[in-house]
């Protein structure tokens, strides 16, 4: 079955550093893949789309990777900033738009 | 642009009554809509998929007679919860896709925290 992880539940990093979130996936093929920031008691927010056919995409303070032979997604905030704090969902996305969550990481960004 | 608006953000309500949600797009049309159910510190379980003008696809557990969801035009889709029990608390999300482009981003309510006492 399809299944998907992200790398840890918790993520803390002193501000001013990069923080790197993992997204694997196994028994997929999926057409693109999407990272959403989620804020408690909110849905979630849509951050960036990566297609299989891409290798990287950039979004000012945002990137994302995608190696489809690894089956994995690297999401990376660089200069991070206490308002980055959130939980961040990578989603795969297949047919008729319908998605995969992985159950999230949250991060922490400490002052 | 591209907003879903989904009310209400909150409901409580006692057990074996029943509970609509309702998720507009507000400015866009939505031939496409989502529903989901998360549970705390857990990510978002899809329930099922509303098509305007068809009938829901249910995923696998989900009861459709338990989950009534409407979509009957492209701007909204409505889940109720009949009969809804204390283990029927949870948060209810919705997603939009614009008609057309299922390869865009997923449009996501803001949620309602339904709870059953």
């Amino acid at each position: 079955s399809q299944k998907i992880e992200q790398n840890s539940e918790a993520l803390n990093i002193q501000e001013g550093k990069t923080a790197t979130l993992t997204c694997n996936y196994t028994n997929y093929s999926p057409a693109y893949l999407q990272w959403y920031r989620q804020d408690p008691g909110r849905g979630p927010v849509f951050l960036l789309l990566i297609r299989e056919n891409e290798k990287e995409k950039r979004k000012e303070r945002l990137k994302v990777t995608f190696d489809t032979t690894l089956k994995q997604s690297l999401f990376h905030i660089t200069a991070s900033q206490p308002a980055d704090s959130a939980t961040y969902l990578c989603a795969l996305v297949g047919n008729a738009g319908k998605s995969t969550f992985g159950d999230g990481t949250t991060l922490t960004v400490k002052p | 642009g591209a907003v879903v608006s989904q009310h209400p953000s909150r409901v409580i309500c006692k057990s074996g009554t029943s509970v609509k949600i309702e998720c507009r797009s507000l400015d866009f049309q939505a031939t496409t809509m989502f529903w989901y159910r998360q549970f705390p510190k857990q990510s978002l379980m899809l329930m099922a998929t509303s098509n305007e003008g068809s009938k829901a696809t249910y995923e696998q557990g989900v009861e459709k007679d338990k989950f009534l969801i409407n979509h009957a035009s492209l701007t909204l889709s409505t889940l109720t919860v009949t009969s809804a029990h204390p283990e029927d608390s949870s948060f209810y999300i919705c997603s939009a896709v614009s008609a057309g482009s299922y390869n865009s981003p997923l449009h996501f309510g803001n949620g309602t925290r339904l709870t059953v006492t």
